[in-house]
């Protein structure tokens, strides 16, 4: 079955520090792999998806992530971060049958901290 | 703007009683979701549906239903078989296989 691994549930960056979260997955196929990020008490907004071809990413918010096969993995990353990027991170996984997308496996999250 | 309403924001339950929560999208999408989001677990699939008038079980389906008569909306009912409610339901939309999917603010279940 295919899963996905968050190691740290919270980390603390000082602001304008360099921001890399961690993402480790276990699937059968080439998989389709999200980031999303939420603020308290909201949906999830997407920062960015991993389908095919170059595996380094670019988002929104100055985010980006990179796909490596052979690691299985698909950190988060951000150069600079700032007080706004405070927030909940998730790594997701696609799931896709013959018939059509089936739904999104997620990790159980990364709480980010920004210490002033 | 184009996007996912779910409605109420915060709903209370009562022992014995089923409860309805409402999603609709106008983004014109064809597959939707139900997610059931507890502190420190992430976001689990209890029911999707790729089309009208079909839907399949995801992982936790026990003790909810739904129905996919429009393409707009994908109501959850959570009944009084699901014996631990309380949690943030998110609903979610996409165009499809390779698409990222749409969120809704979601609704907080409580028991009173």
């Amino acid at each position: 079955a295919q899963s996905v691994t968050q190691p740290d549930i919270h980390i603390t960056v000082s602001e304008g520090a360099s921001l890399e979260l961690r993402c480790n997955y276990s699937y059968g196929a080439t998989p389709y792999l999200f980031w999303y990020v939420q603020s308290p008490g909201q949906g999830l907004q997407l920062l960015l998806k991993y389908f095919s071809g170059d595996t380094l990413v670019q988002g929104i918010k100055g985010f980006e992530a990179e796909f490596k096969r052979s690691q299985s993995s698909f950190n988060l990353r951000k150069p600079s971060v700032h007080w706004s990027d405070a927030a909940e991170y998730f790594c997701a996984v696609g799931l896709y049958s013959g018939g059509g997308a089936d739904g999104l496996t997620f990790g159980k999250g990364t709480h980010l901290i920004i210490q002033p | 703007d184009g996007g996912i309403t779910q409605s109420p924001k915060y709903l209370f339950r009562k022992e014995g009683q089923n409860v309805t929560l409402s999603c609709e999208q106008n983004l014109n999408h064809d597959a939707m979701y139900w997610y059931r989001q507890d502190p420190g677990q992430g976001l689990r699939l209890i029911y999707y549906s790729q089309i009208v008038n079909d839907f399949q079980k995801g992982d936790i389906a026990e003790g909810y239903s739904v129905s996919r008569e429009k393409k707009e909306s994908f109501p959850l009912t959570v009944t009084s078989a699901q014996k631990n409610p309380t949690a943030f339901y998110l609903c979610a939309s996409s165009s499809g296989v390779s698409q990222p999917q749409h969120f809704g603010d979601g609704t907080r279940l409580s028991i009173l």
